[in-house]
């Protein structure tokens, strides 16, 4: 138990539709992430929101679309998603994303297929 | 272009053996050097490294940070089955950004 917990664990999803990815942690941070990791891949850092404030968008198409209601849940809307966009979605959390020096936590993950 | 390298992808060992993990680094604004281990599920957090040479420990584990060659190592003495996982590194950088590696993959045999 990580204290980040994702569901759902396994998605399969065909690419006209429409789908949401759910992240809750449960450790008081207040930075949380949502990371991409492909096959022989370095996982790709997403989206970054620090106190409920996107802070970071690494050039994400827009298919993806990030929510954060409050620093415990954050969500991963999806739709229209491409074949190449399968992979293991992870998120994690840190005490404060504004301070360096601070690891992260990270869920299980979602396995993602899309058909 | 940022990017971290580990070394090697994958490694093959017998209980007991001694490995060595190799991670180099092109990160500007580098603030701090992580490891993690993954087995089937969430990576797990194993140590923060942000000064160089000074040695990290934790039971078998052990890893260290030369910032001036820009690599870090981590070290697993007398290997046990447990220790199979993927390790990956990964460097945080300003503005919340964290590079990581594509990970070393180790099987310990019995």
């Amino acid at each position: 138990e990580t204290g980040v917990t994702q569901t759902p664990r396994h998605l399969v999803m065909g690419m006209t539709n429409k789908k949401s990815l759910k992240c809750e942690q449960h450790l008081g941070h207040n930075a949380m992430y949502w990371y991409k990791q492909s096959a022989k891949k370095p996982l790709e850092l997403m989206f970054v929101y620090n106190f409920k404030e996107q802070t970071e968008n690494n050039s994400v198409p827009s298919r993806f679309s990030p929510e954060c209601p409050n620093s415990s849940h954050l969500f991963l809307h999806l739709h229209t998603l491409q074949p190449e966009d399968s992979a293991l979605y992870l998120c994690a959390s840190s005490q404060d994303g504004q301070q360096n020096n601070q690891p992260q936590h990270f869920g299980d993950g979602t396995r993602l297929s899309i058909l | 272009e940022d990017k971290v390298v580990q070394s090697p992808l994958s490694l093959v060992v017998h209980e007991g053996d001694t490995v060595t993990l190799n991670c180099s680094y092109e990160v500007t604004n580098f603030r701090s050097l992580l490891w993690y281990k993954q087995e089937k599920k969430a990576p797990t957090f194993l140590f923060m490294l942000t000064s160089s040479g000074i040695e990290k420990k934790s039971g078998r584990l052990s890893s260290i940070l030369d910032k001036k060659e820009l690599f870090s190592i981590l070290n697993i003495t007398a290997t046990q089955t447990g220790d199979s996982a993927v390790y990956l590194c990964a460097v945080e950088a300003l503005r919340n950004q964290f590079y990581f590696g594509t990970g070393t993959s180790l099987t310990v045999i019995p």
